[in-house]
């Protein structure tokens, strides 16, 4: 199983909404990415956790609260979004961060802030 | 200066053509070094890797020049398949960093 599972594939919010994104992964890997993509632009780090412990914070405004409850499972909740925050949402995970090993990606939550 | 510089094309080749395109980065102490194919509103998907010596899969040839600090990807034989964003991702200081990605159009 090379798989990365998110969900929801596709999301709507309005400005006032908490909502959460979930990622999970079954290949044992302890190192798990958000990442934040625009259209036509590549992916942009947000998060980094190694080991469940928050490793990277790439200076992500806090209406974005990573949370990561086991070595499978990485949460995204999302509070009091702004219509710019619209955007692909992808996770991704890698066997191990201090590894020469490539990411795997979800398929991402489209999300719609309106 | 961005981590990692990618040629952006857009490349619009014919069915059959080799094209090729390069990605410099700037951290020397990088580590490891991949090639992502994206398709219009997917998620990335590993290509191939890139070694020091050079690989090669099928009718895709990856290059890493640490001296100069770039790779390549070249692409033989082009099918309308191979329509898509290209990715050059840069593993170092633990974090994945993409280039801007290269636009493929491989048309009939």
């Amino acid at each position: 199983d090379t798989e990365v599972t998110q969900t929801p594939k596709h999301l709507v919010m309005g400005m006032t909404n908490k909502k959460s994104l979930k990622c999970e992964q079954h290949m044992g890997h302890r190192a798990m990415y958000w990442y934040k993509q625009k259209a036509k632009k590549p992916p942009e780090l947000m998060f980094v956790y190694s080991y469940e412990k928050l490793s990277i914070n790439e200076s992500v405004p806090s209406r974005f609260s990573p949370e990561c409850p086991n070595s499978s499972l990485l949460n995204l909740h999302l509070h009091a979004l702004q219509p710019e925050d619209s955007a692909l949402y992808l996770c991704a995970s890698r066997a191990d961060r201090a590894m020469n090993t490539e990411a795997f990606f979800g398929q991402g939550t489209r999300l719609t802030v309106v | 200066r961005k981590e990692v510089e990618q040629d952006p094309g857009p490349f619009n080749v014919p069915e059959g053509a080799t094209v090729a395109f390069n990605c410099t980065y700037s951290n020397s102490a990088s580590q490891s070094f991949f090639w992502y194919r994206q398709d219009c509103r997917k998620e990335p998907k590993l290509l191939m890797s890139v070694y020091s010596s050079g690989n090669e899969d099928g009718r895709f040839t990856a290059q890493l020049n640490r001296a100069s600090q770039y790779i390549s990807l070249l692409i033989r034989d082009s099918k309308l398949s191979d329509s898509a964003t290209y990715l050059c991702v840069v593993i170092g200081d633990y974090k994945l960093s993409f280039g801007a990605g290269t636009t493929v159009t491989v048309r009939a």
